[in-house]
């Protein structure tokens, strides 16, 4: 079965520094990935989708960056944070090629806090 | 562009009570429409989904019927339970032009507290 690991679940950054969160998928080759981020009465706007290797398409502007090193790796990328840049990101997959019947599957999110 | 528009919260009931929670999208052509559930402290899943009009998609005593009339997808349960307590979501899936690969379009949430 597929499984999403997403890594830290919390994390308190000071303003400035950089950021680095890491998304694996297991259980399934080639998927489409994705980066949301839920700001508190927002709901979930998504950051950067990527389908394959090295093809990432970012959706909004802004302070942070994605990579796709491996096929099954998904890093959520900032050099300096900024205040804004708190809230909860979640990764999430989906099938290669699926229809858009297809569900995304989410990890359990990192709660990240700039201070 | 798409947008899916669903009931602010937060709603407060009690165990046994009757739940809906309201959603109307818009989205040109012929969507796809889920209910994601969030509990504290986790990621989202798929609560239930339906592709077409008049689909009902079910799952865990939750329901919904894809309205195309009224562009609407409500989430209802008939008695809640104090497990229930989430965040849900409601999103619509429509093609991202110029490509085969799809976008989902989330509302903005609605937090139900249910109590004992």
């Amino acid at each position: 079965s597929q499984t999403i690991h997403q890594w830290p679940a919390t994390l308190v950054q000071p303003v400035g520094s950089p950021l680095s969160l890491e998304c694996t998928v297991e259980g399934t080759s080639n998927p489409n990935l994705y980066w949301y981020r839920q700001a508190a009465g927002r709901g979930l706007q998504l950051l950067f989708y990527s389908i394959g290797i090295d093809q990432i398409s970012s959706e909004v502007p802004q302070n942070l960056s994605a990579s796709r090193p491996q096929d099954r790796q998904f890093i959520l990328s900032s050099k300096k944070l900024l205040l804004s840049d708190s809230g909860f990101y979640l990764c999430a997959w989906s099938v290669q090629g699926s229809s858009y019947n297809s569900p995304l599957h989410f990890g359990n999110g990192t709660r990240l806090t700039v201070t | 562009g798409d947008s899916v528009t669903q009931m602010e919260g937060p709603v407060t009931l009690s165990e046994e009570a009757f739940l809906t929670i309201n959603c109307t999208y818009t989205a040109t052509g012929y969507p796809s429409l889920f209910w994601y559930v969030q509990y504290p402290g986790e990621g989202l899943q798929l609560l239930l989904k339906a592709t077409k009009a008049d689909d009902k998609g079910s799952n865990k005593g939750f329901e919904a019927t894809y309205r195309k009339e009224t562009t609407s997808f409500h989430l209802e349960k008939g008695s809640v339970q104090v497990s229930d307590s989430a965040v849900y979501f409601c999103a619509l899936s429509g093609r991202r032009s110029g490509g085969s690969n799809y976008k989902l379009t989330f509302g903005k949430g609605t937090l139900l507290t249910v109590n004992p």
